[in-house]
């Protein structure tokens, strides 16, 4: 792995509840993403950063918001869990603008 | 939202055959980028590509970044168990920002002794 920590791996939840996904990197890399992959529709970017406290909108950002407050640290909060956003998540890191992005090992989250 | 058209969505084969599937788009793209996805973790990057035109190998492994920029193709030769898995391209552009990447919808690759 590419010094990329997502916590916690496993979350079932209920709906309506809020949730926070962490993600955490030892490479001091600028550039930091979260995905959902979802059957049929493969990855899919929620939410980005550029830098600390910078961040944009990906394709599904709805629902969704993120906070970089450190370099090393992004996290995805999702402030009231519907079912449609059962998914693994998965948080990248990269370098470089255009250079390739490294993946954690993902969150597999259940909101029941 | 964009997507690419990955091909074959899945294939058998046996091992030491060789495999290649592709990717094309509507979209120009700056750099592809070719990653493996193994069964409860994350996309491993295996090519990157930077130019169109340009030939990369990665061991076993070869891709392409189409001419017209809108396509790659990746080839395994000889393929081994460990070949196993879901492989997926990915198109990236560039923004004012950050890079953006659009993934395939991903090749599931079986090896069969």
């Amino acid at each position: 792995d590419a010094g990329i920590t997502q916590s916690p791996r496993h979350k079932v939840t209920e709906t309506g509840t809020p949730v926070t996904l962490r993600c955490h990197q030892t490479e001091n890399h600028r550039y930091m993403y979260w995905y959902r992959q979802d059957p049929g529709h493969g990855l899919r970017l929620i939410h980005y950063s550029y830098g600390v406290k910078d961040t944009d909108k990906g394709e599904v950002s709805d629902g969704y918001s993120v906070s970089r407050s450190k370099t090393e640290d992004f996290l995805l909060t999702l402030e009231s869990a519907t079912s449609s956003q059962t998914s693994v998540y998965f948080c990248a890191i990269s370098g470089l603008q255009g250079g390739g992005e490294y993946f954690g090992a993902g969150t597999r989250l259940s909101v029941l | 939202g964009q997507q690419l058209n990955q091909s074959p969505q899945s294939m058998f084969i046996q091992e030491g055959e060789d495999v290649s599937m592709n990717c094309t788009s509507s979209s120009i793209f700056n750099t592809w980028l070719w990653y493996k996805q193994d069964p409860g973790e994350g996309p491993v990057l295996l090519i990157a590509l930077y130019k169109a035109g340009e030939l990369t190998s990665n061991g076993r492994l070869t891709a392409q970044f189409g001419i017209t920029r809108k396509d790659s193709f990746l080839n395994i030769s000889a393929s081994i168990p460990s070949d196993v898995g879901i492989y997926f391209c990915a198109g990236q552009t560039n923004t004012g920002t950050a890079s953006k990447l659009t993934f395939g919808t991903g090749t599931r690759l079986q090896v069969t002794l």
